[in-house]
């Protein structure tokens, strides 16, 4: 089955530091991997995706790595600044289109 | 901010009863899924529509309904509501169906009593 997940629920930064937020998926045959941002009492808003034969690809100030030997894929978020305080959710892209979310890291920026 | 909307913001409803939740779509987007989000976890996908015919269904019983509307506006219904069925709804509107790129609404908060 799919399955999706988070390694650390928590993630605790100074402001200005570099973040990392990890994930683990089960499912080989997904097309796309995608991070979400949701921040409170708001819907969640798409950050950045990657294709499954890639294994980088940068943004504006984040950069998302798929490692396919280990099924992990993390989001790096350069200086993080306090309105990267959020829910990040990554995301794999399964059959029909659906989008299977995993449970979601917090990240709190500390100033 | 997306252009998404949904209503109403909070519902209670009572076990056993029907509740209907409503969604526009962001001007532009014909393609409309519906998400359930329970409390600290991530959104579980219910169904998508796409020119007003279900298109892909997640693993919810029949008793989750929804319709799209010519305007690609959006309904989801619930029937004989359990206390489980407590959670933020979420609808997201997207370009085409296969957009990774999904633009979601505030979501409807139910409490099931």
């Amino acid at each position: 089955g799919e399955s999706v997940g988070l390694h650390l629920p928590t993630l605790s930064v100074q402001e200005g530091d570099n973040s990392i937020i990890n994930c683990a998926y089960s499912n080989s045959a997904s097309d796309y991997f995608i991070w979400y941002k949701q921040e409170s009492g708001k819907g969640p808003q798409f950050i950045i995706d990657i294709r499954s034969n890639m294994d980088k690809r940068q943004g504006q100030r984040v950069t998302v790595l798929l490692n396919k030997t280990v099924k992990h894929l993390s989001l790096q978020i350069a200086a993080t600044q306090p309105g990267d305080s959020a829910v990040y959710f990554c995301a794999e892209k399964g059959y029909g289109n659906k989008l299977v979310f995993g449970a979601g890291t917090i990240l709190r920026v500390k100033s | 901010e997306t252009g998404v909307t949904q209503s109403p913001t909070h519902l209670i409803k009572t076990r056993g009863q029907q509740v209907t939740l409503r969604c526009s779509s962001q001007s532009g987007h014909n393609t409309v899924s519906w998400y359930q989000q329970a409390l600290g976890q991530g959104p579980q996908f219910i169904f998508q529509y796409y020119r007003e015919e279900e298109n892909g269904r997640g693993n919810f019983p029949p008793r989750f309904s929804g319709l799209q509307f010519p305007n690609y506006s959006s309904e989801l219904n619930v029937n004989a509501l359990e206390l489980d069925d407590s959670a933020l709804y979420l609808c997201a509107s997207s370009i085409w169906t296969g957009a990774n790129e999904q633009y979601f609404g505030p979501g409807t908060r139910l409490t099931v009593t």
